[in-house]
């Protein structure tokens, strides 16, 4: 069965740190990847989505990048984060032909 | 623009009575639509969808309802239990078989009072 992990589950960075949030995932290959934010009392804003190696399309500007080294891992980066980078931060998988996606346990970040 | 709106942030019900979270969108080219159902500090998880070639899908307690006319779907829980309190969020896709994202509403906070 396919399983993704996100860590840390949470995160504490003080304004002007970087940030790495890494997202792995499990018996599945060639999945579709995606970074949500749910800023406090709002919605799934879609920040990022992959759909192979290297291949990222950004839905946001915004202070913060994606990366994909490997078919199963996402990685969210930020050189240096702002209090306005304060959320929770999802990673979720899609199968090519499945119309539902599958969400990690998710990131909260502080920034102070 | 919000595509997805769900226009109560917030439902209250009694335990055994049936909550009806409702979402509008305005994308008419949606063709999937699904619901979600997340607990504080936890990623969503998958709860039921429909395709826009159906107007209702069931699955045990939950039933989603889908008014293409009237761009509506919502979403039917009976009887209503504790463990339902949750958010829950509507989400649309264009494409279900593609890589496009989906779209969230900004969800509904349900509680379900014993």
């Amino acid at each position: 069965s396919q399983t993704i992990h996100q860590w840390p589950a949470t995160l504490v960075q003080p304004v002007g740190s970087p940030l790495s949030l890494e997202c792995t995932v499990e018996g599945t290959s060639n999945p579709n990847l995606y970074w949500y934010r749910q800023a406090a009392g709002r919605g799934l804003q879609l920040l990022f989505y992959s759909i192979g190696i290297d291949q990222i399309s950004s839905e946001v500007p915004q202070n913060l990048s994606a990366s994909r080294p490997q078919d199963r891992q996402f990685i969210l980066s930020s050189k240096k984060l702002l209090l306005s980078d304060s959320g929770f931060y999802l990673c979720a998988w899609k199968g090519v032909s499945v119309g539902m996606a599958f969400f990690g346990q998710g990131t909260r970040l502080t920034v102070v | 623009d919000q595509q997805v709106k769900q226009n109560s942030p917030s439902l209250s019900v009694q335990e055994g009575r049936i909550s009806i979270l409702n979402c509008d969108y305005t994308n008419s080219m949606f063709d999937y639509f699904l619901w979600y159902k997340k607990y504080p500090a936890e990623g969503p998880t998958f709860l039921i969808s429909i395709s826009s070639i159906k107007d209702k899908n069931e699955d045990g307690r939950f039933t989603v309802f889908l008014n293409k006319s009237a761009k509506h779907l919502s979403l039917h829980i009976v009887p209503s239990q504790p463990g339902d309190s949750a958010v829950y969020f509507c989400a649309a896709s264009g494409d279900s078989g593609s890589a496009r994202q989906l779209t969230f509403g900004s969800g509904t906070q349900l509680t379900v009072l014993p």
